[in-house]
């Protein structure tokens, strides 16, 4: 089956840096990738996904990059502020038919922007 | 609010017992998903329900069965619980037609599982 691996477990910045998540994936298969963010006592909420047929996809301050013959991808937030602050899961699943909701998550990033 | 209801939140009980966490997706969706949360093993996928029949299976123990009804909401049966089973239990749907098919997983808020 698919493993996720995600990388670091703990991410400390300053507000307004730059912060980046890396995972790997090992499923050739996969060609789905969503991002997570879970605050702390929240459900988990979708904030970018991409799929294996686009290569970089950016919405605001937050992009992802998607290398499959490397079969990884990356999350960057840009000018960090204190409310990105959570726990950050990437993900990988098939996207055929009804199956792209079969989510291998990788452990999670936290993520602390200090003011 | 994702749309999506999930009962109860909290919910403390003893090793053996049984439980069920009940879930109501978004209206619309015909998909359901069960993931289970904690600490050692992260989020894991358990079970896929699509329109009342069982889709994908994951890491669900023998001891967990689910279903989905006929109005689409689905329960979560845990049995013979151990102090591991202790977790946070999501509840997902997620669109599955037209405009719709994002990919997005619309998470409930959860049931925090205990046993003592």
């Amino acid at each position: 089956g698919e493993n996720v691996e995600q990388h670091p477990s703990t991410l400390s910045v300053q507000e307004g840096d730059s912060a980046v998540i890396k995972c790997t994936y090992s499923d050739s298969a996969s060609n789905y990738f969503p991002w997570y963010k879970q605050e702390l006592g929240k459900r988990p909420q979708l904030i970018i996904d991409i799929r294996s047929n686009v290569g970089e996809k950016k919405d605001q301050r937050i992009a992802v990059t998607l290398n499959k013959t490397a079969k990884h991808f990356s999350l960057h937030i840009t000018e960090t502020q204190p409310e990105d602050s959570a726990v950050y899961f990437c993900a990988a699943s098939p996207s055929g038919g009804t199956s792209y909701g079969k989510l291998t998550f990788g452990q999670g990033t936290i993520l602390t922007v200090h003011p | 609010d994702s749309g999506v209801t999930q009962t109860p939140k909290h919910l403390i009980t003893a090793t053996g017992q049984r439980v069920t966490l009940r879930c109501s997706p978004r209206s619309g969706d015909l998909s359901v998903y069960w993931y289970q949360q904690s600490l050692d093993q992260g989020l894991q996928f358990l079970i896929q329900y699509y329109n009342g029949e069982e889709r994908a299976k994951g890491n669900i123990l023998e001891r967990f069965s689910a279903q989905q009804f006929p109005d689409l909401h689905s329960e979560l049966n845990l049995s013979s619980l151990e102090l591991g089973d202790s977790a946070l239990y999501f509840c997902a749907s997620s669109p599955t037609s037209g405009r719709a098919r994002t990919g997005e997983l619309f998470f409930g808020e959860g049931s925090r599982l205990t046993v003592l």
